[in-house]
C-alpha cells in the first residue's frame, strides 16, 4: 500500500537553532499538506501545496517557518530558530488533487522536541 | 466558522463493552464532509471514515458503526464489543467542499482495558 514517507521520525534540537523536516507524498498525489500536532490536540493546517505552488499559507508563522515544494514532488518544512513552543508532532499528507477527499493519506509524522 | 468538537476528553472501558465517541460539528456550508481518524501511539493517523453531507446513511463496518444526524450536527462513533487494540486517541474531523483545510476535533482518548 503507498505510503506517504516522512523523515527524522524524531528530532530533539535547542532552542534558536534550524531543523528541517521532509516529506514524500504518494506518488502522483498533486496536493500536499503539512500539519502540526501540539500534544493533546488535534492536527491544525501549515501549509498546503498544489503541485509546487502554495495555496493556503495562512496558518504558518512566516517569520520562522517556511515550506517548500519545488519540483511538486518532496517537500521540506523548515523552522528557524526554533522555540520552546515549536515542540510538536508534524504531520505530511497528500491527496491526488485539491478537493478530492479520496486518498487524503496521512504520514507518521516527525516528532519535534526543542530543549 | 468551521469547528469540531468532542467533548469525552477521555473514556475508559472494560474490554468487549461497546463505547460511543461523540462528535459535533459546526459549519454554514451545505456541502462538507465529516471523517473519524485513529491516532494509535506511533503517531500516525489512520483513516476511518468519510461521509459527505448528502449522505446520511449510518454505516457499519466490523465492530465500528457510524450514526450521521444533521438536524443535530452530530456524527458519533461506536465501537462494539471493544477491544485492547481499540485503544488510541479518535479524531474527528471537517472540511468544506471548496477547501481542504481539515479541521479536528480536541480528540477522544480512548482506553479498553483487559
Amino acid at each position: 500500500e503507498a505510503e506517504v514517507a516522512q523523515s527524522p521520525r524524531y528530532k530533539i534540537t535547542e532552542k534558536s537553532q534550524a531543523v528541517a523536516f521532509w516529506c514524500d507524498p504518494i506518488s502522483g498525489h498533486a496536493t500536499l499538506y503539512w500539519y502540526r500536532q501540539i500534544l493533546g490536540q488535534g492536527p491544525e493546517l501549515l501549509v498546503q501545496f498544489q503541485d509546487e505552488s502554495v495555496v493556503d499559507d495562512s496558518q504558518l508563522p512566516k517569520d520562522r517557518f517556511s515550506a517548500e515544494r519545488l519540483k511538486g514532488v518532496d517537500s521540506t518544512l523548515k523552522i528557524q530558530p526554533a522555540e520552546l513552543g515549536d515542540s510538536a508532532m508534524y504531520l505530511c499528507a497528500s491527496s491526488p488533487k485539491s478537493r478530492d477527499r479520496d486518498g487524503y493519506t496521512f504520514g507518521s509524522g516527525t516528532r519535534l522536541t526543542v530543549v | 466558522a468551521q469547528k469540531v468538537t468532542q467533548a469525552q476528553t477521555e473514556i475508559s472501558v472494560v474490554e468487549k463493552e461497546d463505547v460511543t465517541l461523540d462528535c459535533v460539528y459546526e459549519t454554514r456550508d451545505t456541502t462538507y464532509y465529516l471523517f473519524w481518524y485513529k491516532q494509535p501511539p506511533s503517531g500516525e493517523l489512520v483513516f476511518l471514515i468519510r461521509r459527505n453531507s448528502f449522505d446520511e446513511q449510518n454505516e457499519i463496518s466490523g465492530r465500528y458503526s457510524w450514526n450521521f444526524q444533521k438536524s443535530t450536527s452530530s456524527f458519533n462513533f461506536t465501537i462494539t464489543a471493544s477491544q485492547v487494540v481499540d485503544s488510541a486517541v479518535y479524531f474527528c474531523a471537517l472540511t468544506m467542499y471548496n477547501n481542504n483545510d481539515m479541521r479536528f476535533g480536541a480528540g477522544t482518548r480512548l482506553t479498553v482495558k483487559p
